[in-house]
């Protein structure tokens, strides 16, 4: 149980186009749901924390411009990348809690991510 | 505010070798604890986890032991392999609160 999906795992664009990543829960309801950007050797760097229903909370230095996040339902959180650059180039990786699945307690269940290259 | 601490790597081990990387936390309540692995490529998978102190969290031979008196939660197993060559994460969290992560540590094992 406690599985999360991302799609695609991994995405080539060219530059200037707009690249959506979808996270999903499987067989959870996902009360929040948190995005990650992970640089080659670096550890994962959070970008935006989302809650079902509501804005996200962008973190310091993240554009919201630039990083659209759309929590549309419980199961189901997008990363939209608009007008994509190269330096958007990296790991994304999706990661959900929730708050009243047995046993998980504080626990995040993380997706597979995504790989973005931006040509 | 809350934040992990972890061993600098990376780490090369010979198979058989024992291995330890070091976690400290720093938290102003009752945090969980966990361990994560990363293989190349993909995403981060639960090692282990430990929600109170004195909890011992255990899987595929690893263990890490929470000590809120030293704040630590050092990941240990007694022969690694092969396989475990991987990123290792220590990551904390509280409720309502997102999940801290350590800078992580490269562990290598050689035959």
């Amino acid at each position: 149980g406690a599985v999360v999906s991302q799609h695609p795992s991994r995405v080539i664009c060219k530059s200037g186009t707009s690249v959506k990543i979808e996270c999903r829960s499987l067989d959870f309801q996902a009360t929040t749901m948190f995005w990650y950007r992970q640089f080659p050797k670096q550890s994962l760097m959070l970008m935006a924390t989302s809650n079902e229903g509501s804005k996200a909370t962008y973190e310091q230095g993240v554009e919201k411009d630039k990083f659209l996040i759309n929590h549309a339902s419980l199961t189901l959180s997008t990363l939209t990348v608009t007008s994509a650059h190269p330096e958007d180039s990296s790991f994304y990786i999706c990661s959900a809690r929730s708050v009243g699945l047995a046993g998980a307690g504080n626990e995040q269940f993380f997706g597979p991510g995504t790989r973005l290259t931006v040509l | 505010g809350n934040s992990v601490t972890q061993m600098e790597g990376p780490v090369t081990l010979s198979e058989e070798a024992f291995l330890t990387i070091n976690c400290t936390y720093t938290a102003t309540g009752y945090p969980s604890l966990f361990w994560y692995v990363q293989y190349p490529g993909e995403g981060l998978q639960l090692l282990l986890k430990a929600t109170k102190a004195d909890d011992k969290g255990s899987n595929k031979g690893f263990e890490a032991t929470y000590r809120k008196e030293t704040t630590s939660f050092h990941l240990e197993k007694g022969s690694v392999q092969v396989s475990d060559s991987a990123v290792y994460f220590c990551a904390l969290s509280e409720p309502d609160n997102d999940m801290r992560f350590g800078a992580g540590t490269r562990l290598t094992v050689k035959p």
